[in-house]
């Protein structure tokens, strides 16, 4: 079946420390991918998309991601987080239909 | 701000009732989508129009349909509602020809009472 595991339900990481969220897809080929982040009573924010070519993806806000396709994983990544951060970030992908198929999204908590 | 508009923003309503969600699409994309997000489910995709025409439908309800107009606009009715009803519903839209990537509208928070 296709679909998105996000491990991780909740994060908690300190202001300034690196951040890793990780994102498994399921997927019978190399489908689009994305990572989105929700700010509480917002919509859904684009940070970057990977689509083919170079396996590290660089997005908005300082964030980047890379695509594994040995691990079909899509892991995003900051290196030093600011309280602004906190939110909750979802990871998506689309395959040859056209709906995005998200992962359940990972709560990211920044302490001061 | 993506350029998606959703209205209403919240929408109170009670079991039995119908409502009608609105989005407009970013200025150029002609494919509409519409997510529902709630606690227990996560984000589900519901249907997509493209130009006017369906094109892709996931798990919405008999109880819930949608149309898109001549102008791109597009509107989500949900009819007979129910309690689980209760969710944020997402509008998306997408050019698709320059890429897949969706672009999101800041919701309508829908409460059946």
């Amino acid at each position: 079946a296709q679909s998105v595991t996000q491990p991780d339900i909740h994060i908690t990481v300190s202001e300034g420390a690196s951040l890793e969220l990780r994102c498994n897809y399921s997927y019978g080929a190399t489908p689009y991918l994305f990572w989105y982040v929700q700010s509480p009573g917002q919509g859904l924010q684009l940070l970057l998309k990977y689509f083919s070519g170079d396996t590290l993806v660089q997005g908005i806000k300082g964030f980047e991601a890379e695509f594994k396709r040995s691990q079909s994983s899509f892991n995003l990544r900051k290196p030093s987080v600011h309280w602004s951060d906190a939110a909750e970030y979802f990871c998506a992908f689309r395959g040859s239909n056209y709906k995005l198929t998200f992962g359940k999204g990972t709560l990211l908590t920044v302490n001061p | 701000d993506s350029g998606v508009t959703q209205t209403p923003k919240h929408l109170i309503t009670a079991t039995g009732q119908r409502v009608t969600l609105r989005c407009s699409p970013r200025s150029g994309d002609l494919s509409v989508y519409w997510y529902q997000q709630s606690l227990d489910q996560g984000l589900q995709f519901l249907i997509q129009y493209y130009n006017g025409e369906e094109r892709a439908k996931g798990n919405i309800l008999e109880r819930f349909s949608a149309q898109q107009f001549p102008d791109l606009h597009s509107e989500l009715n949900l009819s007979s509602l129910e309690l689980g009803d209760s969710a944020l519903y997402f509008c998306a839209s997408s050019v698709e020809t320059s890429g897949p990537e969706q672009f999101f509208g800041p919701g309508t928070r829908l409460t059946v009472l």
